[in-house]
């Protein structure tokens, strides 16, 4: 079975560190992109960033660019979104989801097909 | 991109055709994909390319548009189709999505 597995619900306080992970199976992990995907308590879904498990290439939304970071472990088919300081503001399910593409290179996705079944973080003091 | 979702929530019945409706701020060719969310589950990727339907997703979701304006059709509503839909683009970075549409039983 294809299948994105994220790791469990984080409480942390307000300037604390985090590191979330997704790990894949069922599926050779580097030929698919990865994104993350926000969604904040009771509203919709904001893309964050994307990587590319074969050389590690990031982009970021603007919206997220300088606060989270994006890495990939393709020796163990994993990606991780990581906070330096997290804020009260960084509440909320994050997920991960694969890119189905055009082509090989992936650089054109069509849609997200897989999706992890979602990180909680509560930042909370 | 700014992706415009109308309307915002919907109320219908079992058998009804709903349509909901994105608009894009610019063009996006054909890359426009189409999602369903059920409360506390990840969403689900129902249609890709603007029409094309994902595998094992029902034929009573449909797709259509290219440019800047889309819409998704649900030609019978069943009971099990009760969730908020979402449209991203990914015509370029940002992959923005919609706001969401809630289709709620009436």
């Amino acid at each position: 079975e294809v299948q994105l597995v994220q790791s469990g619900a984080e409480v942390k306080k307000p300037g604390e560190s985090l590191r979330i992970s997704c790990r894949g199976s069922g599926y050779t992990f580097n030929t698919h992109w990865i994104s993350w995907v926000r969604q904040m308590p009771g509203k919709g879904l904001e893309w964050m960033g994307r990587i590319d498990p074969r050389d590690s290439y990031i982009n970021h939304s603007p919206s997220f660019q300088g606060h989270v970071t994006i890495s990939v472990d393709k020796s163990i088919s994993a990606t991780y979104l990581q906070w330096s300081s997290l804020k009260a503001s960084d509440t909320a399910m994050y997920y991960c989801a694969r890119h189905i593409s055009m082509d090989d290179s992936g650089w054109q996705p069509l849609g997200f097909d897989i999706w992890g079944q979602g990180t909680m973080v509560t930042v909370s003091s | 991109i700014q992706v415009t979702q109308s309307p915002s929530s919907l109320s219908a019945s079992v058998g009804d055709r709903v349509t909901i409706t994105c608009r894009a701020s610019q063009g996006i060719s054909s890359h426009l994909a189409w999602y369903q969310q059920k409360p506390g589950k990840a969403p689900k990727l129902l249609l890709y390319a603007a029409s094309t339907l994902q595998s094992g997703v029902p034929s009573r979701f449909s797709g259509s548009g290219s440019g800047t304006d889309f819409t998704l059709t649900i030609s019978s509503l069943q009971p099990e189709d009760f969730a908020t839909y979402y449209c991203q683009q990914l015509n370029s970075i940002s992959y923005t999505f919609g706001q969401g549409t809630k289709l709620e039983i009436k």
